[in-house]
């Protein structure tokens, strides 16, 4: 099976700041890598399919690359909207999802 | 809209069984593979298992593998999960989720709001 490993676990960071979080794949995926926003008690959202691809109504804030074996997202001008646990998602081969990334308000 | 609602979830005894249905609108269910997803409190998305539209295909993580069967059911718009022989590691809160295509790239576009599956004595 893949491993998907997201880092950090965890950040602060303030409204206005730019994040980033990786997240690398134990085998190549190529582009079949997505990535999902959830807040505390409820389902995760899709944010970003195919590596890069912004799903519909997904503020422009939000961007993501890579290829292969490494993702990152990156979220600009941090909203107070977007303290979340970000998770990625490999569909490749079976589909397996990284640990999650907890982003909290310093 | 789309909507995604899952029942069938509760409190069951290890070495249990349990049928969590799946009941979707706003789509035409039977063009879409559909997946089950579960999370632990406090843990991170476990993907459990797939679907294809017209379930001549099924996928399943070995952690359930042998244990859980998926099945769906196109008139009804519904898809299940039956699970056995249930473990105390089992417990979570179970989603489903609608799966989208473009280009090839497979996502989950939509999701149900979950439910609680608690496996104890």
């Amino acid at each position: 099976d893949i491993q998907m490993t997201q880092s950090p676990s965890s950040l602060s960071a303030s409204v206005g700041d730019t994040v980033t979080i990786t997240c690398r794949a134990s085998q190549a995926v190529r582009s079949n890598l997505n990535w999902y926003q959830q807040k505390p008690g409820k389902a995760p959202n899709l944010l970003i399919y195919g590596a890069s691809t912004l799903q519909s109504g997904v503020p422009s804030r939000f961007s993501a690359s890579g290829y292969g074996t490494d993702f990152t997202l990156t979220i600009s001008n941090l909203q107070p909207e977007d303290f979340a646990t970000y998770h990625c998602q490999q569909t490749y081969s079976a589909w397996t999802f990284g640990q999650g990334t907890k982003v909290e308000i310093k | 809209e789309v909507l995604l609602l899952e029942s069938g979830g509760g409190l069951v005894q290890p070495g249990g069984s349990l049928r969590l249905s799946c009941t979707a609108s706003g789509f035409i269910f039977p063009n879409y593979a559909m997946n089950w997803v579960r999370q632990a409190p406090g843990m991170g998305l476990e993907w459990l298992s797939n679907i294809s539209d017209f379930a001549d295909a099924t996928h399943y993580a070995d952690s359930v593998k042998g244990r859980f069967i998926i099945s769906r059911d196109n008139s009804q718009n519904t898809v299940y999960l039956q699970m056995n022989n249930l473990r105390a590691d089992d417990t979570a809160i179970y989603y489903c989720a609608k799966e989208g295509t473009i280009s090839g790239m497979v996502y989950f576009d939509y999701w149900g709001q979950g439910i609680m599956v608690t496996v104890s004595a």
